[in-house]
This record gives C-alpha cells, sequence and structure tokens, in this order.
C-alpha cells in the first residue's frame, strides 16, 4: 500500500513570496491533516478535511494561508505572502475515517523563508 | 502553554543501555500515542495506550500510560542505534479528537 505522498520535499523562497505544497493521501483515507513543525517542536495541526469538508481549521492563519481539498482526495496547502517564521516542516497526515483512527504521516515538505 | 512536557529534551547514549523518555501533563488525556520520528521523515506511529495503568511491549520498548491518563513513559532495554530518532507523544484531551503533540525527545544512540 502507498503511503502518503507530499511534494516538493524543499522549498525555499523569499519572504513575501506564494508557495504551495501538494498531499495525495493514502487511498481510501476520508481523513486528511496538515500539521505545522516548527524546528525543535512537535507538530501543530494547521486544518483537517473530511472528505472535501473543512472539520478544524481553528488553528489556521487564515490571513496568510489557505487549504483546499477538491475531490475529497488530494489536497493544497498555500502561503501568501510567506513571512520568515512560516520556515518549517509541513506535514500532511491521513485516516481511514477520523482522529479516533491511526494516522499516516508523509515525509513532509521543509520550507525555508529567507 | 506546552500541554505535554517531554523529558529529556535530549539523551545521547551508549549502544547496550537502558533509558527512559518521560511525557507528563495537568490533562487528562483519552488517549496516548507514541512516535518516532527520524530526520527528512514524519512520525510513524509505535504505540497507542488507552486505559489509565495500561502496560504495552513492544520488543524493548515498554510503554506505560498513568492510572489518571495524565503521563506516559517510555522505556527502552539494549538500546541499539536503530532506536535514534525524535519520540514524540501526543493524545487527543478528554473530549476532544484533535492530537496535542509534545516537544520531543532527540535520542541518539552510539555504537
Amino acid at each position: 500500500e502507498a503511503g502518503v505522498a507530499q511534494s516538493p520535499r524543499y522549498k525555499i523562497i523569499e519572504k513575501r513570496q506564494s508557495v504551495a505544497f501538494w498531499c495525495n493521501p493514502i487511498s481510501g483515507h476520508a481523513t486528511l491533516y496538515w500539521y505545522q513543525q516548527i524546528l525543535g517542536q512537535g507538530p501543530k495541526l494547521l486544518i483537517q478535511f473530511q472528505n472535501n469538508g473543512v472539520v478544524d481549521d481553528s488553528q489556521l492563519p487564515k490571513d496568510r494561508f489557505s487549504a483546499e481539498r477538491l475531490k475529497g482526495v488530494d489536497s493544497t496547502l498555500k502561503i501568501q505572502p510567506a513571512k520568515l517564521e512560516d520556515s518549517a516542516v509541513y506535514l500532511c497526515a491521513s485516516s481511514l475515517r477520523d482522529p479516533r483512527g491511526t494516522q499516516y504521516f508523509g515525509p513532509g515538505t521543509r520550507l525555508l523563508v529567507l | 502553554t506546552q500541554l505535554l512536557e517531554q523529558s529529556p529534551q535530549f539523551l545521547s547514549i551508549q549502544e547496550g543501555e537502558n533509558l527512559t523518555v518521560y511525557c507528563n501533563s495537568s490533562s487528562v488525556f483519552s488517549s496516548l500515542q507514541w512516535y518516532r520520528q527520524e530526520p527528512g521523515e514524519g512520525p510513524v506511529l509505535l504505540v497507542t495506550v488507552v486505559t489509565g495503568g495500561e502496560v504495552k511491549k513492544l520488543k524493548r520498548l515498554t510503554f506505560q500510560f498513568g492510572d489518571a491518563r495524565k503521563d506516559s513513559s517510555l522505556h527502552i532495554t539494549a538500546a541499539q542505534p536503530g532506536d535514534t530518532g525524535l519520540y514524540l507523544c501526543a493524545g487527543p484531551l478528554l473530549g476532544s479528537y484533535q492530537l496535542t503533540f509534545g516537544k520531543g525527545t532527540k535520542l541518539s544512540v552510539i555504537p
């Protein structure tokens, strides 16, 4: 079974630029999560989708971050404009139904904002 | 405020030694999960403990959930270089499904 795929693996941009990350969850997984992991910290949930609907985006900085999950499969996370403090690893995870099920994480996209 | 406090933050030991890492909170969790994360990879689930006082063993790893479901420990016997990584604890607070993560313990096992 293929795992969670993410791209790109690395991205370097300058502040005020835009960036987008892509995630393809495990086939058949209804729930998809985006986490932000700052160096030296544990992952922090940004947004959770159930199929193509948003379940929780309370910790998403909506003035600059946006995410969508069209057709309930792939998802994209966008930052516009980026700030220095957005430098982090962005992890995508998926679970079969809801958070009570095991979450499987992708390898992450490492973002550096200069 | 960090809901889950992990200690120690860093640990460097020789191959063959035993170690224990801790995950503590003042809040009650429905369950606690332990993950290992290697450089450049996402966290991988090791175990989930659900019942207060529960002990689970995974080969050389022993996980314990506190009686009050506020804390957990991970004990590794005869550590191997392959155990090197960042150990994260995480759990949903009582009444929630959202995972809260600790900052992790970075373990280095020296051959």
